[in-house]
């Protein structure tokens, strides 16, 4: 049974620094074939794709993100974490991950999620 | 504003057709998604390249395209596919980039 979990913060201070973390089952991040990305979805608002990674390292990142955004993996823990620099309140939103299911299959899909995770942006 | 257009709210009673498109230059050269979101919920995949179907979503579900257009039509729409619609394709710098559209909003009336 393939599940994802998101955990982290529920609330971050503007220019702090957002650290989350997303826990896998019944799939190996050592997977050559498998990728997992980070999603956010405001409140109310469309879904907003973040970062994608694969087992061999291979990233990429939001193009309009990509200087705030760190995603690494240990595949040990079965873990993805995403870290984002200088948060605002604009990044007040629910954070999900995902499952990519084929790496030779572009544009990439998402076949697994998570349940998410809100986070408020507050001071 | 998003690269993918969808009109934001389609309604339709019990039994009828729901058509939902969406539009951008990509999806001439790209593959299409659809994800069905019901609130407080995370998004389900319900069409993969274009027109397939995952296993354990419903025949009624279909996927279809043509140019820069895709449409996800639901047959027989029943109460429970009431909730949020999104495609999703790639952007228009590279085709490792995920890019959503802004979602449709279904009303089962």
């Amino acid at each position: 049974q393939v599940t994802l979990k998101e955990s982290g913060p529920v609330l971050v201070k503007p220019t702090e620094t957002l650290t989350l973390t997303c826990t896998v089952s019944g799939f190996s991040l050592s997977n050559a074939r498998l990728g997992v990305s980070w999603i956010r979805q405001p409140p109310g608002k469309a879904l907003e794709w973040l970062a994608h990674i694969f087992s061999n390292d291979d990233k990429s990142y939001n193009t309009s993100l990509k200087t705030r955004l760190t995603i690494s993996q240990d595949a040990s823990k079965s873990q993805v974490v995403l870290s984002m620099t200088n948060v605002d309140p604009e990044d007040t939103a629910t954070y999900f991950c995902a499952r990519i299911p084929n790496i030779a299959i572009v544009p990439y899909y998402f076949d697994y999620w998570g349940p998410g995770t809100l986070v408020t942006v507050s001071s | 504003s998003y690269e993918l257009t969808q009109p934001p709210s389609v309604s339709v009673s019990p039994g009828q057709t729901a058509t939902i498109t969406c539009s951008g230059d990509a999806l001439s050269r790209q593959y299409a998604y659809w994800y069905q979101q019901k609130p407080g919920q995370a998004p389900v995949l319900v069409i993969y390249k274009d027109n397939e179907r995952p296993s354990g979503i419903p025949e009624r579900f279909a996927g279809s395209g043509s140019g820069t257009t895709v449409t996800l039509t639901i047959s027989g729409v029943q109460a429970e596919d009431e909730a949020d619609y999104y495609c999703q394709s790639a952007d228009s710098t590279s085709t490792y980039h995920v890019v959503f559209g802004g979602g449709t909003m279904l009303t089962v009336l």
